[in-house]
């Protein structure tokens, strides 16, 4: 299985401080995807990091990847109250047209 | 910017009833999906549609399910004799070509009594 997954489960920290997340994976991928769902809602796309790429930025976002290892992180810098959601990453496999799975997420609370 | 739009945003049903959840993908985007996630738990891949066939389904995605593309804009998932533990969110998702980004609707909530 190309199965993400996320840990930890759960990670609660105050609002200000950076909140870093992992997954792991089990087999070769193209690509790694994070999303972010706040509760009861939609998958919001965050951020894409090819196989070939090691470590990419987006605004208050940070991820890496280490094809090594199979794992990469996700951090959020200066975190937010509306940072408050589930984080999940999501692969895909080597097929062309190959479908992304996800793992179980980690839910962030950010603390006022 | 461009958005994959769900249709209903939630539906009751009795058990037993044929659901029909609507999607529109972004345009000229070439590879949809639907993706499920029951109340609290992971998301999970049922289907993956190119070129006007399924090109891969999972386990879940039984004779229960279908999906079509009726015309160059709907993409639909039918859910025949439903059951309650069909329960659950679903996700429709575009892409633009393989290994690109997938885009995600907001989700239909389906609720089976």
């Amino acid at each position: 299985s190309q199965q993400g997954e996320e840990d930890p489960q759960a990670l609660s920290i105050q609002e200000g401080e950076n909140a870093t997340m992992n997954c792991s994976y089990k087999t070769s991928i193209n690509n790694l995807q994070w999303y972010r769902q706040n509760s009861g809602r939609g998958l919001v796309h965050l951020i894409l990091i090819r196989s070939n790429e090691r470590e990419k930025h987006s605004g208050r976002l940070r991820v890496t990847l280490d094809t090594s290892k199979k794992s990469s992180s996700l951090l959020i810098t200066a975190s937010r109250a509306a940072d408050t959601a589930s984080y999940f990453c999501a692969t895909d496999g080597l097929n062309r047209d190959d479908k992304i799975i996800f793992g179980k997420g980690t839910r962030l609370h950010i603390l006022p | 910017e461009p958005e994959v739009t769900q249709t209903p945003s939630h539906q009751v049903t009795q058990m037993g009833q044929e659901v029909i959840l609507r999607c529109v993908p972004i345009s000229n985007h070439l590879y949809f999906y639907w993706y499920r996630q029951i109340l609290g738990q992971k998301v999970e891949f049922l289907v993956s549609f190119y070129n006007n066939e399924i090109s891969e389904k999972s386990e879940i995605f039984d004779d229960q399910f279908s999906v079509e593309r009726p015309d160059g804009s709907n993409f639909t998932l039918k859910i025949r004799s439903t059951k309650l533990e069909d329960s659950a969110m679903y996700f429709c998702a575009s892409n633009p070509r393989s290994g690109n980004t997938i885009y995600f609707g907001e989700g239909s909530w389906l609720t089976v009594v």
